[in-house]
Parts: structure tokens; sequence; C-alpha cells
């Protein structure tokens, strides 16, 4: 079967570093997407992960262990704007992508 | 390029309406996806389409629910007849197969179903 579990809620500071982590179970798996979703906008692609390890972009990196099927999403220097819900959703075979409930992030002054 | 084009943005019908929803890809994107969203279930995906061939529609609620890709640029979800549940808001995205995981959505249709 399949399954994902992530935190429903974090709240942090500006300025703090949060990290936000994700473990999925699911067949066929070839990596591990995070997408970012403002209030009332569309879900926005942050990263992509297909081997282990970590991988960089700007404030925000996202890391994967294939063998513990866990990954995580880092915010650092975290700002007002980054006040959002975050998606893990693995990716699998055939092109599949499989969202669940999200993390709400709440950044505070 | 203008991105992933929905209609209507917003849709207001009465239970037991018929109620379509459209989709444009970003051209070249061979791969479609139907999402719903609702705070219960967050993100559940419904059914995608790789070179316009339904791929895996497990995700469809009933009967109700169908979708078509009768070509590469547009994609319908129809609901008939709608019931109150079905109210949420319908993404579509798209993206090249074997994409890297990199969906890009549409804003989104909200649906009301009184």
């Amino acid at each position: 079967g399949q399954s994902l579990e992530q935190p429903s809620e974090v709240t942090a500071v500006e300025g703090a570093i949060v990290q936000i982590n994700c473990t999925y179970q699911t067949s066929g798996f070839y990596g591990l997407s995070w997408y970012q979703q403002h209030d009332g906008g569309a879900p926005t692609f942050l990263s992509y992960n297909a081997l282990d390890g970590l991988e960089e972009t700007g404030r925000f990196s996202s890391f994967l262990s294939r063998s513990d099927s866990y990954g995580y999403l880092l915010l650092q220097e975290l700002q007002m704007k980054d006040s959002a819900s975050y998606f893990c959703a693995p990716y699998n075979q055939g092109g599949k992508l499989i969202f669940g409930q999200g993390t709400e992030l709440s950044v505070k002054p | 390029d203008a991105g992933v084009i929905q209609s209507p943005r917003h849709e207001v019908t009465e239970m037991g309406q018929e109620v379509t929803l459209r989709c444009k890809p970003i051209s070249g994107h061979n791969s479609l996806f139907w999402y719903r969203q609702t705070m219960m279930r967050g993100l559940e995906l419904l059914i995608y389409f790789n070179n316009n061939v339904p791929i895996d529609d497990s995700g469809m609620p009933e009967d109700r629910f169908s979708a078509k890709m009768p070509n590469a640029s547009f994609s319908t979800l129809k609901i008939q007849p709608s019931e109150p549940r079905d109210s949420a808001v319908y993404f579509c995205a798209s993206s090249l197969v074997r994409g890297a995981g990199e969906l890009f959505f549409g804003e989104g249709s909200r649906l009301t179903v009184l």
C-alpha cells in the first residue's frame, strides 16, 4: 500500500531554521518532491531528490534517505513569506506523484 | 509560456447538476494530472494521463466522476450528478513524462455544490 506522514503544523520565528520531516511508503519509488502552497494558491515545485543526500537551493535544502524511506525539507533564515503549506510527494514509476495533507508552517515575527 | 490554464475559476451549482471542469496543459508536456483538495483529505490524485492515455484512475471517487483527454492540449473532468460533498478545489497539473517530479499546477477551479 501507500502511506505518507508529515507533521500537520510547525511554528517558528523569523530568521530561524525549521525542518519538516516526511516518511513515505510507496511501490516503484523514484524520488521525493517538495511543494509549497500559499493560502488560496496553487502548489509550486521546490525541489526533487532522486538520490540519497542533501540538495540545496538557496535558503531551502531537501534531504533523502531511500533506505529509511525518509526525507526532510530544511528552511533557513525564515521569512514571513515562507508561511505556507509544504507537501512532500513521492514520485513513482509511471510518473505518479502522491500528496498528503501537508505541513502548515507559521512564521512569527 | 501561459502555464496551465483551468476554467472556470469558480463554480457554484446545485446538487444534481452536471459540472465540467476544463484544463489546457503547458504546450509540450505529455503528462496531465487531476487533483482534488479539501481540508479533510488534503491533495488527492484523481486521475492522470500520459500521452493522452489514462494511466491510473484509481483515485476517481465513483462513477459520477469521469475525465477525458481528447488531445494533447485539452482535458475535462466531469461530475454528473454533483453532490455537496464534491465541493473542493480541483487542480489540473502537467509535466513531462519522467519529469523528475516537477508538476506545473493551474490556479484551480473552486467548486461549490449547494
